[in-house]
Formats: structure tokens, sequence, C-alpha cells
């Protein structure tokens, strides 16, 4: 049972232009989000949160939206640079189960020259 | 660099043996938490220790166990070893070990069973 879901396993995106990252979940007991990014072999970091409270978490060229009502968030990235490819992570809190994160499978960015 | 360390980097082994993956967390940190990542798939959560005792478990294996000594590395013991254990095994650490506090994550150890 697949509670985050990122039903893209790629995107390609021109350099300069707006990448928009998806994800849904099923549990609306989630209360908080986060994206996480991951190089190839390096371990994940941590990119940008969000809480449940809000709809909206900006920071530089990263900005998450909160859509409670459809169980959706989606990561926008703008402007895109190459240093943006790389494979992005989201996770939720589930306070039923002791805080622990749970993780999407992962979007593959690929940013194009 | 995250702060975080795992050795071995790399780990190839025979199904029916058994391995040690080592971690050491962030200067600082009280929690660990143990991940595996199959191709192509989520971290998925096995295990979180804070400050020497086990605090959460998740899909976590019987033939898997792990402990964080009291310095504060951690290390994951897999036995029994099978073809389907072939995976990324991340470790992760923050200081308070809430799940939303970012977690500082090791560049993972390649374990291959053939």
């Amino acid at each position: 049972d697949q509670q985050v879901k990122q039903n893209s396993p790629s995107l390609s995106v021109q350099e300069g232009r707006i990448s928009i990252l998806n994800c849904d979940y099923t549990n609306s007991m989630f209360d908080y989000f986060l994206w996480y990014k991951k190089y190839p072999a390096e371990g994940p970091t941590f990119l940008i949160s969000i809480s449940s409270i809000k709809d909206k978490n900006e920071d530089g060229r990263f900005t998450v939206f909160l859509n409670k009502s459809a169980k959706h968030l989606s990561l926008h990235i703008v402007p895109s640079q190459p240093g943006d490819s790389a494979v992005y992570f989201c996770a939720a809190v589930n306070r039923d189960s002791n805080y622990q994160l749970i993780w999407g499978a992962g979007t593959k960015l690929i940013i194009k020259p | 660099d995250s702060g975080v360390t795992q050795t071995p980097k790399h780990l190839i082994t025979a199904t029916g043996q058994r391995v040690t993956l080592r971690c050491s967390p962030r200067s600082g940190d009280l929690s660990v938490y143990w991940y595996q990542q199959s191709l192509d798939q989520g971290l998925q959560f096995l295990i979180q220790y804070y400050n020497g005792e086990e605090r959460a478990k998740g899909n976590i294996l019987e033939r898997f166990s792990a402990q964080q000594f009291p310095d504060l590395h951690s290390e994951l013991n897999l036995s029994s070893l099978e073809l389907g254990d072939s995976a990324l095994y991340f470790c992760a650490s923050n200081v308070a070990g809430e799940g939303a506090d970012t977690q500082y994550f090791g560049p993972g150890t390649r374990l291959t069973v053939l």
C-alpha cells in the first residue's frame, strides 16, 4: 500500500524553465511533508518542507504547494538550473507511526541545456 | 558532506551469509535511522534508535537487527542473506529523533547478494 506516490519516474525540463514535480498521498493523518534531493552516489539531502496548516512554502528558487483537499503537493523550481538534475523524493510524516517518514519512489529530474 | 559516515561503501556477498553495516552519526546527533532502497523504489524505513534505545520500527525483517552503541554509532546486521536483500542501505541522523526534523544522510552502503 503506497501511501505516498510520485507517479512520474522521470521529468525532462529545459534550463531556465519551470520544473514541477508532483506527489500524491492517501493518508489524511499526514501533517508534515518534506522534499529531499538525491545525487548519484550520495545520500538524500533535505530541500524544503511544509506543514499541513499551510498551503505554500517558498525558499529561493524552490516553492512547495500543498492541496489538502486533493491530497496533492508539488515542488516548483524556478528557474531550473543544470545542478538541479537529481532524483527528488517526497516524504510525509505519519503521526500515527511515531512520526516516521513515509517516502515516495522518487522522480528523476533532468535539466537540458 | 553531511557529516554522517557509513562503511563499507560496497559489499558483495553470497546468499546465506551475514554482514554488518556501520554508521557514525553527525556530531551531536542522538538519533540514527536505517533505510533500505531497492532498485527504483523509495526509501523504506527499517528502524530508529535514539540515544542507545530503539525508538521505532518499520518494515524490518526478523533476519535483520540493529543496535546503537554508547558512542552513538550504529550497526545494522543482516543475516541469512537472500538475493532480494540486494539494495542500498542508508543511515541518517538528527538531533531530537523527530521525523519532521531534517535528517542528514550518509552516502549509503551498496549491498550485492550473489
